[in-house]
């Protein structure tokens, strides 16, 4: 089963609105990272957020991280349709002589209307 | 710079047929991956490679075989395709397992 899981799975918001979405996990983490995906498109990296921080900015992006209940938010604000996209959630472990092990979750697809 | 850079971006097998897909990176990163991607899912990794000279399996690794040539490369073999491998396949680098940079995908259709 995958480690990281999105909720919601769909969300359509107008031009204009903020966007959530939230992410659970299972196991400890090393860090917690955000990938968007354009359609038939390659992830492209958001933001990462490690074990020991809270909260995290980037422009219109805000990344939050609670350990104690294995969850993250992604916080978009003042959306465009640009933004129309899949978003990801990814959980690094560390893996013995290997490194960090990145795991996906299933996605939110986010559909920004003009 | 190119990036991560993936071939081919499209293919079409037989049942049974083999094939290798074949990833670069000229970031001088140190890891890179093979996830593969279904349609309305996330990514589930088949193999990683931490370092040159190292492999291991991720979530999915049945059915398929990687190299990893150098520390540029890091190709995937299908030795006998079937209809379940039908996916998406992304090819991925990082620098001490921190952020990944995705190639453009391959998709692949297995008849």
């Amino acid at each position: 089963s995958q480690q990281g899981e999105e909720d919601p799975q769909a969300l359509s918001i107008q031009e204009g609105e903020n966007a959530t979405m939230n992410c659970s996990y299972k196991t400890s983490i090393n860090n917690l990272q955000w990938y968007r995906q354009n359609s038939g498109r390659g992830l492209v990296h958001l933001i990462l957020i490690r074990s020991n921080e809270r909260e995290k900015h980037s422009g219109r992006l805000r990344v939050t991280l609670d350990t104690s209940k294995k969850s993250s938010s992604l916080l978009i604000t003042a959306s465009r349709a640009a933004d129309t996209a899949s978003y990801f959630c990814a959980t690094a472990s560390w893996i013995k002589a290997a490194g960090n092990k990145l795991t996906f979750g299933g996605g939110t697809r986010v559909l920004v209307k003009p | 710079n190119a990036g991560v850079t993936q071939t081919p971006k499209f293919q079409v097998l037989k049942t049974g047929q083999s094939m290798t897909l074949q990833c670069a990176q000229d970031m001088n990163h140190n890891s890179m991956y093979w996830y593969r991607q279904d349609p309305g899912m996330g990514l589930r990794l088949i193999y990683y490679s931490a370092s040159e000279g190292t492999t291991d399996k991720g979530e999915v690794p049945n059915g398929y075989n990687v190299s990893r040539l150098n520390k540029r490369e890091f190709s995937l073999r299908l030795e006998s395709a079937a209809p379940s491998q039908t996916s998406v396949y992304f090819c991925a680098s990082s620098l001490f397992n921190e952020k990944l940079f995705f190639g453009s995908g391959t998709q692949l259709s297995v008849l």
